[in-house]
C-alpha cells in the first residue's frame, strides 16, 4: 500500500498566490494532521481533522484552510501566500486521534518568494 | 507554555551506546513519543510510552519518568543507518503532539 502520499514533492511560489497542498491516506485512518517543519525548530500543528467531516486549529493555523470531506484526503490550501510561510510540510494520519502513533507522508518542500 | 528540550546535536562511534535526553513541561499528559527522520525524509515512528519505565524494542529503548518530566532514548551497537535526527514529542491533555526541535545523531566510524 502506498499509505501517504503528498504532492507536489516540491514548489516554488510568489508571494500573493495561492496554492493548494495535496495529501491522501489509504490506511483508513480516522485523524489527519498539517506540519510544517523549519530548521531549529520542533514540528508545529497547523490544522488537524479527528474525523471526516470536522476540522481543527493548531498551534500555527493563521493563513492556512483545510477541508476534510472524505476519510481520504485532507488539502491544506494557502490563500495568499507569504515568504514566512516557506517551510517543509508534513501530512500525517493515525487510526485515531487519541494515543496512536502518526504516519508520515513524505512531505512537500515549498519556497515562497 | 508547553517546552520539550533535547540536546541539538551528538557524536558517537559505530558500534557503541549513545543515550539522548528529553525533558518536557507540557499541559497534560498522555504519552512520550520518538521518532527517527532521515535527512530529507519524512518521520517514523520508534517507541511510545505512557507509564514509568523502560521499553525495549531490539537495539532501541525508551525511558519514561513522569515525575521528572524525562525521557531519554537508547540506542546500542550503533550503526552508520542510525545517523539521523530523533525527535521527542509528548501529546498534551488536547492530545496534540508537542514536538521538540530534534536531536541530530552523527555516527563515526
Amino acid at each position: 500500500t502506498a499509505g501517504i502520499t503528498q504532492a507536489p514533492t516540491s514548489q516554488i511560489l510568489a508571494a500573493g498566490r495561492s496554492m493548494t497542498l495535496r495529501c491522501t491516506q489509504d490506511m483508513r485512518h480516522n485523524a489527519m494532521y498539517w506540519y510544517r517543519q523549519d530548521l531549529g525548530l520542533g514540528l508545529r500543528l497547523i490544522h488537524y481533522s479527528n474525523t471526516a467531516g470536522t476540522t481543527g486549529k493548531g498551534e500555527v493555523p493563521d493563513g492556512y484552510s483545510v477541508s476534510r470531506a472524505n476519510t481520504d484526503d485532507f488539502p491544506l490550501t494557502l490563500a495568499s501566500a507569504v515568504p514566512s510561510q516557506t517551510s517543509v510540510y508534513f501530512c500525517a494520519s493515525s487510526s485515531g486521534p487519541t494515543m496512536d502513533e502518526q504516519f508520515f507522508g513524505p512531505g512537500t518542500r515549498l519556497t515562497v518568494l | 507554555g508547553q517546552n520539550i528540550d533535547q540536546p541539538t546535536e551528538m557524536t558517537a562511534t559505530e558500534g557503541a551506546i549513545v543515550q539522548i535526553n528529553c525533558t518536557y513541561q507540557t499541559s497534560g499528559f498522555n504519552g512520550l513519543f520518538w521518532y527517527q527522520q532521515h535527512a530529507g525524509e519524512a518521520p517514523t515512528f520508534l517507541s511510545y510510552n505512557v507509564l514509568d519505565g523502560l521499553e525495549e524494542k531490539g537495539r532501541f529503548s525508551s525511558f519514561l519518568s513522569r515525575s521528572k518530566g524525562y525521557s531519554y532514548l537508547l540506542l546500542k551497537e550503533l550503526q552508520m543507518k542510525d545517523s539521523a535526527s530523533y525527535l521527542c514529542a509528548v501529546m498534551d491533555s488536547n492530545y496534540q503532539l508537542i514536538w521538540g526541535a530534534g536531536t541530530k545523531l552523527i555516527i563515526k566510524p
